[in-house]
């Protein structure tokens, strides 16, 4: 069992640039949420979703974009990237959008951009 | 709003020592409680968690936290450190309602041979 996978595992990119950053879960689990991580702030929500065709935006959502057009997939789009967005990106999902879920984590997606 | 507060940055402890890990909330109602691990390079891995009743609550890798309601702390603890203990550790709130996880900035552990 793979869990979650994150793609790509690092980038480089260009300011102005799209970028889609890739979440796929093989745990069935109904809800998935992106954070970015940044020195010294931990970790910060940036959109959620509770079920497949659903999203929210979460603490910091500006400048991203997401869709969950079936339960495996959760991709987080840049449409125009801004060197702010340099960052650690974590994939989690839980079974459900409950406070009693634990949420599991992908590897990370380390993003540059110059 | 809730809050979560780590207030070490950084904490050196030597193999074999005892280690406390500091975590307050400021949270209304009940909170969800979480600590997670994080190694370098990695994603975060749950340690334990507490949502009611017993209010010391085991987790993995030897560790364990209390809640303590009165001072709004769920402190992080074990007993004898080991090196692969060094990591960035997270205390983390859920709100009831929507599952979102509000972290603390982190606690980063290094262990001393």
């Amino acid at each position: 069992i793979a869990g979650i996978t994150q793609a790509p595992t690092s980038q480089i990119l260009a300011a102005g640039r799209r970028m889609t950053l890739r979440c796929t879960q093989d745990m069935r689990h109904n809800a998935m949420y992106w954070y970015r991580q940044d020195l010294g702030l931990g970790l910060r929500l940036i959109h959620y979703s509770n079920t497949a065709g659903t999203t929210g935006k979460g603490e910091v959502p500006d400048g991203y974009s997401v869709s969950r057009a079936n339960t495996d997939d959760f991709p987080l789009t840049l449409a125009s990237a801004v060197p702010s967005q340099t960052s650690v990106y974590f994939c989690a999902s839980s079974v459900a959008p409950t406070a009693t879920d634990t949420q599991y984590f992908g590897p990370g997606t380390r993003l540059t951009v110059l | 709003a809730q809050s979560v507060t780590q207030p070490d940055i950084h904490i050196t402890v030597s193999e074999g020592a005892s280690l406390e890990l500091r975590c307050n909330y400021s949270y209304g109602a009940t909170p969800y409680l979480f600590w997670y691990v994080q190694s370098p390079g990695q994603g975060l891995q749950l340690l334990l968690k507490y949502f009611s009743g017993d209010t010391l609550v085991q987790g993995i890798k030897g560790f364990e936290a209390e809640f303590k309601r009165s001072q709004s702390s769920f402190n992080l603890r074990k007993p004898s450190v080991h090196w692969s203990d060094a990591a960035e550790y997270f205390c983390a709130v859920r709100r009831g309602s929507q599952g979102n996880l509000i972290f603390g900035k982190g606690t980063k552990l290094s262990v001393k041979p």
